[in-house]
């Protein structure tokens, strides 16, 4: 099995600067046939459904701030919150789905404002 | 719209059967794959499996293999998680999700139930 660490556990950054999380990989999650990082990445706030930030690495879902990215390859990879709003405040998971099952989420990451 | 609208939250007796539920609408059930996550209460998500709603095809975490058992009715758009034998480790939040690409069961999950609560306890 894939194993997913995120680091830092957690963080608090202020408003307007910048935020970066990290995932790592015990693999890659690179499928060279189609170059693509079989990576996402998760916002979950409190009494909500996680929900969907990046696809395929570095892929804004639709409706996704542009001050959300992400980056990486292979084993190595990227959350950036270019300037912080207080509705960024939330737990971060990354999740490889290369493979076979179980497609493991890191352990999270907690973003205090 | 597209929605995943789940059951209600459950308290069980370790050793009863329970299943929960997953309403699809928006979209056509048949056509894609529900997976189900696992929160526990104040920790990380789980993969626990993933079905697809038209052939019924199934892929399980061996965490959940031979404890629960995913299904899909496609006469009601509905997929369930079932068990025959709670236990108190079995507590926590499910969430079903799809993933993003209906011709792949492993795919980013872009939409997410609300969560149904189970709590096991004697």
């Amino acid at each position: 099995d894939i194993v997913m660490t995120q680091s830092p556990d957690s963080l608090t950054v202020s408003l307007g600067e910048r935020a970066t999380i990290n995932c790592k990989s015990s693999q890659s999650v690179f499928y060279s046939a189609i170059s693509k990082n079989y990576l996402a990445w998760y916002q979950q706030k409190p009494g909500q459904p996680p929900k969907l930030l990046i696809y395929w690495a570095s892929t804004r879902e639709s409706g996704v701030p542009d001050r959300f990215s992400g980056s990486g390859s292979a084993t190595d990879f990227t959350l950036t919150i270019s300037s912080l709003q207080a509705e960024d405040a939330a737990v971060y998971y990354c999740q490889e789905y290369y493979s076979s099952p179980p497609y493991r989420f890191g352990q999270g990451t907690k973003l205090e404002i | 719209e597209m929605l995943l609208v789940q059951s209600g939250a459950e308290l069980k007796k370790p050793g009863e059967s329970l299943k929960i539920s997953c309403k699809v609408s928006g979209y056509t059930f048949a056509n894609y794959w529900i997976g189900w996550v696992r929160q526990m209460p104040g920790k990380g998500l789980e993969w626990l499996a993933v079905i697809h709603c038209g052939d019924s095809s199934t892929r399980y975490s061996p965490s959940i293999q031979g404890q629960a058992a995913i299904s899909a009715d496609k006469s009601t758009s509905t997929a369930y998680l079932q068990w025959t034998n709670l236990q108190a480790s079995d507590s926590g939040i499910y969430y079903c999700a799809r993933p993003r690409d209906m011709t792949r069961g492993s795919d980013a999950f872009d939409l997410w139930g609300q969560g149904t609560m189970v709590t096991v306890s004697s």
